[in-house]
Parts: C-alpha cells; sequence; structure tokens
C-alpha cells in the first residue's frame, strides 16, 4: 500500500526554524516526485514545489523560492519542508504529494495526511 | 503563470441529482487536467487525471471532460459522501503548478 506519511503538528513563534517531514512507503520512493502544497486556513491548494528524491533535482514556484527549503533523504525515503525564519503567514496546513515522472504525468496521485504549522508570538 | 477559474463557487444539489463543476484555464493546458475531491480535515483525493481518466478506485459516477481551455467534471448521481470541495488542476505549463480556487458542492 502506497502511504506518504507527515511529521506532526508544529506550534512556533515568529523568526523560529522548522523542518517538516513526509516519507513514503509501499513504493519506489525515487520513482516519483514529491510535491508539496500549502493550504492557508479556509482556502485553496497552492503548489509550492518538487523534488526528485532519485537525485535531488529541485523546482520552485516562484511565490516561495527563496521563502522555503525543499531536501529529500533518500536512504530513509523522506523529503522534508523547511524555513529558516518562519512569519506569521506561513500558518497553514502542509501536504506532500506524490506525482508520476513524465511530461503529462504530473498529477497528484497520493497525498499525505498534512501537518499544520501555526505560527504565533 | 496559467490561471484556473473554477464556477461556480458553490453548487446546491439534492442527493441523486446530476452536479456539473467547471473549470477554465487562462491558456491552453491540452489534456494535463487533474480534479480532486477534498472533505473537511481531510487532505485531497485524486478522482481524475488527463483530464477524463478515472483514478483507481475511484466509481463510475464521476466522470471528467474537456481539453484545452474547458474542462468539466460531473458527478452523475451525487451521494451523500460526495459532498465536498473540488479542485481542478493544471500540470501542463510551470512554473508553477496552478489549482482553481474550488467549487464547495452542499446539501440542497
Amino acid at each position: 500500500e502506497v502511504q506518504l506519511v507527515q511529521s506532526g503538528a508544529e506550534v512556533k513563534k515568529p523568526g523560529e526554524s522548522l523542518r517538516i517531514s513526509c516519507k513514503g512507503s509501499g513504493y519506489s520512493f525515487t520513482s516519483y516526485w514529491i510535491n508539496w502544497v500549502r493550504q492557508m486556513p479556509g482556502k485553496g491548494l497552492e503548489w509550492m514545489g518538487r523534488i526528485d528524491p532519485s537525485d535531488s533535482y529541485i523546482n520552485y514556484s516562484p511565490s516561495f523560492q527563496g521563502h522555503v527549503t525543499i531536501s529529500a533523504d533518500k536512504s530513509i525515503s523522506t523529503a522534508y519542508l523547511q524555513w529558516s525564519s518562519l512569519k506569521a503567514s506561513d500558518t497553514a496546513m502542509y501536504y506532500c504529494a506524490r506525482a508520476p515522472r513524465g511530461d503529462g504525468y504530473n498529477y497528484f496521485d497520493y497525498w499525505g495526511q498534512g501537518t499544520l504549522v501555526t505560527v504565533s508570538s | 503563470e496559467i490561471v484556473m477559474t473554477q464556477s461556480p463557487a458553490t453548487l446546491s444539489v439534492s442527493p441523486g441529482e446530476r452536479a456539473t463543476l467547471s473549470c477554465r484555464a487562462s491558456q491552453s493546458v491540452s489534456s494535463n487536467l487533474a480534479w480532486y475531491q477534498q472533505k473537511p480535515g481531510q487532505a485531497p483525493r485524486l478522482l481524475i487525471y488527463g483530464a477524463s481518466t478515472r483514478a483507481t478506485g475511484i466509481p463510475a459516477r464521476f466522470s471528467g471532460s474537456g481539453s484545452g481551455t474547458e474542462f468539466t467534471l460531473t458527478i452523475s448521481s451525487l451521494q451523500s459522501e460526495d459532498f465536498a470541495v473540488y479542485y481542478c488542476h493544471q500540470y501542463n505549463n510551470w512554473p508553477p503548478w496552478t489549482f482553481g480556487q474550488g467549487t464547495k458542492v452542499e446539501i440542497k
């Protein structure tokens, strides 16, 4: 069974750093992209970026470039999303989602359960 | 950036009735269009990819159509478990991949 299991909810203060994780199982982790998607409270879905775990090649959305860092450790089938200095506006649910490789196949077929990040002083 | 516009924002439907949701792209995305369902407190779930191919395990009452800039998701006979928010997603032109703002299907 394909599963993406994300780390638990976080409560942080502005200016703090944070790394959340997404662990894949039940499939070849290096054969699919891992994407990160933000959902702010009561709002829609926003694509943040993706990583190819086989070689850590990364694409960022222009809206998120420079604000977050995506990485992966293929030895433990885990992808990460991290912030060096959180802002209150980073409060949101963050999802990881798997996408097949290849042009025309970049839909998100499996999703993690989400990690709620709350940033408040 | 390709802008995806969904309509209507809210659709009120009685159980057993047909629901038709629309998604329009600001430029052609070919057939690289997916639909997701999201229920409160849950992650999105893939329903349709390639504009018209049902994902594994998705009931036949869900169907997708369209290409280029105009797409439709049809739920032929709404069941109680289908009341949710639906998002379209283009994966043809990036960066970035983009989503519509969502259509909420509610009980009439």
